[in-house]
């Protein structure tokens, strides 16, 4: 089974920190993705990656970047955490657009 | 582009009793279609997928969807829930011609299963 591993589940920063979220997987997937997820507003894409060192910006970027350094590694920043960015982060990876997506178990991220 | 349309929010019901949740979706190209299932505090988990072929596709957990072209839907439904079906569900599209490898999910349906 693929598994997407993110590293922390729960995360409590204090207004302007910087935040990296990890994201690794394990079975050579070419694309990956960062969603956050909001009560009454589903899924909002952050960030995707096609490629190493590639990204592309989705819905809603601004106050987020990404690095993709390694294949199986998606790195999600929060250059200066906001309150507004206390979120689910749900972290993805694909192999091709019929395969559909796999998942990580989330970070809930509380930022005080 | 693609959207999708889950058209209730929140569907309680009772345990045993059938349910269906309700996906529409917008396409000018042909789709792939996807369920979703996210249980409390976890991430999403794949439940089923339609591809080509039978539209009517069958998943885990003893759930099932039709695929309706004509009605442009994609409906799930289960003859008899379990109070460990309480979960939110998500409904999303892909392209079919695979340009790209997005999926535009809706806005989710949480399904609260009472005793």
């Amino acid at each position: 089974d693929v598994k997407v591993t993110q590293s922390s589940r729960y995360l409590v920063k204090r207004t302007g920190e910087k935040v990296f979220l990890e994201c690794v997987q394990d079975m050579d997937h070419e694309n990956m993705f960062w969603y956050r997820q909001d009560p009454g507003l589903g899924l909002r894409l952050i960030y995707f990656s096609y490629d190493v060192k590639m990204k592309e910006k989705g819905d809603i970027p601004e106050g987020y970047s990404v690095s993709r350094e390694k294949k199986e590694r998606f790195s999600l920043i929060l250059e200066s955490a906001s309150t507004n960015q206390t979120s689910m982060y749900l972290c993805a990876s694909s192999l091709t657009g019929v395969s559909g997506y796999t998942f990580g178990s989330g970070t809930r991220l509380t930022v005080v | 582009a693609q959207s999708v349309t889950q058209l209730d929010s929140q569907v309680p019901v009772f345990e045993e009793a059938p349910v269906e949740l309700r996906c529409n979706y917008s396409s000018s190209v042909s789709v792939y279609l996807f369920w979703y299932v996210q249980y409390p505090n976890q991430g999403l988990q794949l439940l089923l997928k339609y591809l080509s072929g039978s539209t009517l596709v069958k998943g885990i957990n003893g759930f099932e969807a039709e695929f309706n072209k004509s009605q442009t839907s994609f409906h799930l439904r289960k003859p008899s829930v379990h109070i460990s079906d309480t979960a939110e569900y998500f409904c999303a599209v892909t392209p079919g011609n695979n340009a790209g490898n997005m999926l535009t999910f809706g806005g989710g349906t949480r399904l609260m299963v009472k005793p």
